[in-house]
């Protein structure tokens, strides 16, 4: 069964505007990953946050996490057309067993 | 690091036929994911492993799939017979738990096909 769930399904942006996904999940957490994969590739590690953690930063990626709503956050500032790909939310077991979400597909037009 | 390295990257075959698919993880990753990635499902844990161990394989979905890791820089995903449902992409992931970061690192994929 799915853990975490992404909305929207799809997005379609300018280059240059910001991108948010959002993700929902079910039970307690001890941390929240997010994943990227293009098209045809494996998925690559983006960002975690733990769960006493509310908001992270790398580069351009900020995010989100509030865990009395059971939800994260994605955002993608500054979008360039090479961020088009799926994005996941993942998250996980005691051993690093992830369980992912369907994931939303952004394409970003130049 | 080669990263983790799967192959065949893609796989056409016929209904009955029997396909093994194969992983080799990070070099001193002591955790191993077998990963199924659809359309309508989406990505499904199928079976992991700790240190050549399987530890969780319920993911599987029928006894026509099994999957071994014979030491620790190998393991195959064997489905026999395949059919047409097991149409997918088919993942290899590893991961070393004492980095304390749970990151999960892929491989490029097997495209299965079967027909």
């Amino acid at each position: 069964s799915q853990q975490g769930e992404e909305d929207p399904q799809a997005l379609s942006i300018q280059e240059g505007e910001n991108a948010t996904m959002n993700c929902s999940y079910k039970t307690s957490i001890n941390n929240l990953q997010w994943y990227r994969q293009n098209s045809g590739r494996g998925l690559v590690h983006l960002i975690l946050i733990r769960s006493n953690e509310r908001e992270k930063h790398s580069g351009r990626l900020r995010v989100t996490l509030d865990t009395s709503k059971k939800s994260s956050s994605l955002l993608i500032t500054a979008s360039r057309a090479a961020d088009t790909a799926s994005y996941f939310c993942a998250t996980g077991g005691s051993q690093g067993n992830l369980i992912f979400g369907k994931g939303t597909k952004l394409s970003v037009k130049p | 690091d080669a990263g983790v390295i799967q192959s065949p990257r893609h796989e056409v075959t016929e209904m009955g036929q029997e396909v093994t698919l194969r992983c080799k993880p990070i070099s001193g990753h002591d955790y191993l994911f077998w990963y199924r990635q659809t359309m309508m499902r989406g990505l499904e844990l199928l079976i992991y492993f700790n240190n050549n161990v399987p530890i969780d394989d319920s993911g599987m979905p029928e006894d026509r799939f099994s999957a071994k890791m014979p030491n620790a820089s190998f393991s195959t995903l064997k489905i026999q017979p395949s059919e047409p449902r097991d149409s997918a992409v088919y993942f290899c992931a590893s991961s070393f738990r004492a980095s304390g970061t749970g990151e999960l690192f892929f491989g490029e994929g097997s495209r299965l096909t079967v027909l």
